[in-house]
This record gives structure tokens, C-alpha cells and sequence, in this order.
């Protein structure tokens, strides 16, 4: 099966412009999340989905993050404006909702803001 | 709230030895998910193992094995035969069984020397 599909690998921006992020989970993957693992760290979850449902957001920037799942599939996540803070690699990952099953995730977006 | 704590932020072990890498966790729930994941310089996060808490065994992977310790909150990982594939960064995760949240503790390190 097709695995989490993330665009762009990597982008480059200037403090206070915008950037956007996609993912399109496996399909019939009722669960998405967004983390953001900075160099060294462990992924912090940013927002979890339900299908098009929030489940949780409350580490989520919500002063400059924005996200949301159209549909109940593909999901953006956007900063507006970027900080230098910024800069580390956003994750998405999906599961099957509920039960054991292991969430897969994606190949990650690599954000340096300069 | 559910933490998860590694306090072992690197590790090494020689090819063919074993290693246990240590994971802690914080929960009022008696029902969740553990797992630990493996990321490679690639970035691409992978299942290694996967405990639910309500089963007593502990699970088994091949070379990899967990001591899960559910009245001590503990969750450790045992990779027996080491091998250079194994280097890497290793994050243990907790998935709450009610509400799907899946959270990472900071990752361990480990080298792998021939």
C-alpha cells in the first residue's frame, strides 16, 4: 500500500513570510497527526485529527499555526508568520482509529527559516 | 497529562552484544498502547515493537524484546545481537486507548560499533 505522502521535502523562508505543508495519509486512515521534532528532540504532537474533526490542538501555536483536514483526508499545516523557532522537520503520520494498530508516518518536511 | 520520559540520551554497544534502552511514562489511564520507533539519519520513522498494557507477556520482535512494567510505569527495549543496522535514533511512544493521542518521549541515540 502507498505509504503518508509529504510535500515539499525541504523550504527554505525568511522570518515573518508564510509556509505551507502537505499530507495525504494511507488511505481509510481515520487518524492524523502533525508533529514538529526540532534537531535533537523528540516529536511533539502540534494536532491530532479525526477524520475532519480536531481531537486535540493544545500544543498547537494557534497565534501562527494553522491546520486543517478537508474532507477527512489531506491536511495542511500552515505558519503565518514564520519565526527562527520554527526551523525543524514537520512530520505527519496516520493510523487506523482506535486499537493497537502503529501509526505510519511520512518522510517529513525539513523547515529552515532564516 | 501523559508524559514520557528517556533518560538515556545516548547509548552504545558493539556488534553482536545487547543493549536495553530505558523508557519511563506518566499516566491516570489503565488501558493504552506503548510502542517504540526507530529513526534512522533518514528521518523515516519505523515501528519496532508494541506492547498493549492490558496483555502481561511481554511482546517480542525477532531480536527485539520490551520489559514492560506496568505497576512501575517502565518500558524498556532489549536488542539482542546488535547489529550496525541498528544505529539510530530510538523513541519510545505512548497511545492513549480512549483517545488515540500518540506522544513521544526525547529518543536515545545509539551507536553500534563493529
Amino acid at each position: 500500500e502507498a505509504g503518508v505522502a509529504q510535500s515539499p521535502r525541504y523550504k527554505i523562508i525568511e522570518k515573518r513570510q508564510s509556509v505551507a505543508f502537505w499530507c495525504n495519509p494511507i488511505s481509510g486512515h481515520a487518524t492524523l497527526y502533525w508533529y514538529q521534532q526540532i534537531l535533537g528532540q523528540g516529536p511533539k504532537l502540534l494536532i491530532q485529527f479525526q477524520n475532519n474533526g480536531v481531537v486535540d490542538d493544545s500544543q498547537l501555536p494557534k497565534d501562527r499555526f494553522s491546520a486543517e483536514r478537508l474532507k477527512g483526508v489531506d491536511s495542511t499545516l500552515k505558519i503565518q508568520p514564520a519565526k527562527l523557532e520554527d526551523s525543524a522537520v514537520y512530520l505527519c503520520a496516520s493510523s487506523l482509529a482506535l486499537g493497537p494498530t502503529e501509526a505510519f508516518f511520512g518522510q517529513g518536511t525539513r523547515l529552515t527559516v532564516v | 497529562a501523559q508524559t514520557v520520559t528517556q533518560s538515556q540520551p545516548e547509548m552504545s554497544v558493539q556488534e553482536a552484544e545487547t543493549v536495553t534502552l530505558s523508557c519511563t511514562y506518566d499516566t491516570s489511564e489503565s488501558d493504552y498502547y506503548l510502542f517504540w520507533y526507530k529513526q534512522p539519519p533518514s528521518r523515516q520513522m519505523i515501528l519496532v515493537i508494541r506492547q498493549e498494557a492490558y496483555k502481561q507477556q511481554n511482546a517480542t520482535e525477532n531480536r527485539f524484546s520490551v520489559n514492560f512494567q506496568k505497576a512501575a510505569k517502565s518500558f524498556s527495549l532489549k536488542i539482542s545481537d546488535s547489529q550496525l543496522g541498528d544505529a539510530a535514533m530510538y523513541f519510545c511512544a505512548y497511545r492513549s486507548f480512549s483517545t488515540d493521542k500518540l506522544i513521544f518521549g526525547t529518543g536515545t541515540r545509539l551507536q553500534v560499533f563493529p
